[in-house]
């Protein structure tokens, strides 16, 4: 079975200051991974994926995600928060290596609220 | 290009009232999904369908049905409705569901759904 942990309920930053978002995996293969952002009273769109190759993920909106396969992470981040980043993040993660049908897996998500 | 679109976007429904939930993606995707989010609990799948005449269940179906009526539209239905399926109701897509396939799904805004 494969699982996401996202351990923050809430993670609070200044505006203007590096942020961190935390997400774990457990997946018996190799894993594919992704991270989402929700706003208000919208569906979750997808900011950026880890396949295979660099550690070091690029996504939308100035968004990177760091790959470590030791610490079965995948923490999203970005330099610079902006008050607009504020909203749900989701990571989510499926089997690579499975020939069938694999569904993805979501974490509970963890709420960014960026303060000015 | 309207994406993943659902119907209606908010509803109120009496107890044992029956009620279908509709879902259309212009992306030419093979796979499309339900979801039910709710606080605390992230995204529990409902059921998907992982390409055009099939459909499974996900972590959640009881209380549920589903038609992947064409290759474009996948509806939700509940028979006989619960106050404990008060939710938020997210329609996905993506290309395939199949393999290795690594491609992100697409959301659409989501249907509130409240029972009394």
């Amino acid at each position: 079975a494969q699982s996401v942990a996202q351990p923050e309920d809430q993670v609070n930053v200044a505006e203007g200051n590096p942020l961190t978002v935390k997400c774990t995996y457990s997946v018996s293969g190799n894993p594919y991974l992704f991270w989402y952002v929700q706003y208000p009273n919208r569906g979750l769109q997808f900011l950026l994926k880890y396949i295979t190759g660099d550690n070091l993920v690029k996504g939308s909106y100035g968004f990177e995600a760091e790959f470590n396969k030791s610490q079965t992470s995948f923490h999203l981040k970005k330099p610079s928060a902006l008050v607009s980043d504020s909203a749900l993040y989701f990571c989510a993660v499926r089997d690579g290596n499975s020939g069938g049908y694999q569904k993805v897996t979501f974490g509970i998500g963890t709420k960014l609220q960026v303060i000015p | 290009n309207a994406g993943v679109t659902q119907t209606p976007k908010f509803q109120v429904l009496k107890t044992g009232q029956s009620m279908t939930l509709q879902c259309a993606q212009d992306m030419n995707h093979n796979s499309m999904y339900w979801y039910r989010q709710d606080p605390g609990m992230g995204l529990r799948l409902i059921y998907y369908s992982a390409s055009e005449g099939t459909t499974d269940k996900g972590e959640v179906p009881n209380g549920y049905n589903v038609s992947r009526l064409n290759k474009r539209e996948f509806s939700l239905r509940l028979e006989s409705a619960a106050p404990s399926q008060t939710s938020v109701y997210f329609c996905a897509s993506s290309e395939a569901l199949r393999g290795r396939s690594n491609q992100p799904q697409h959301f659409g805004d989501g249907t509130r759904l409240s029972i009394l």
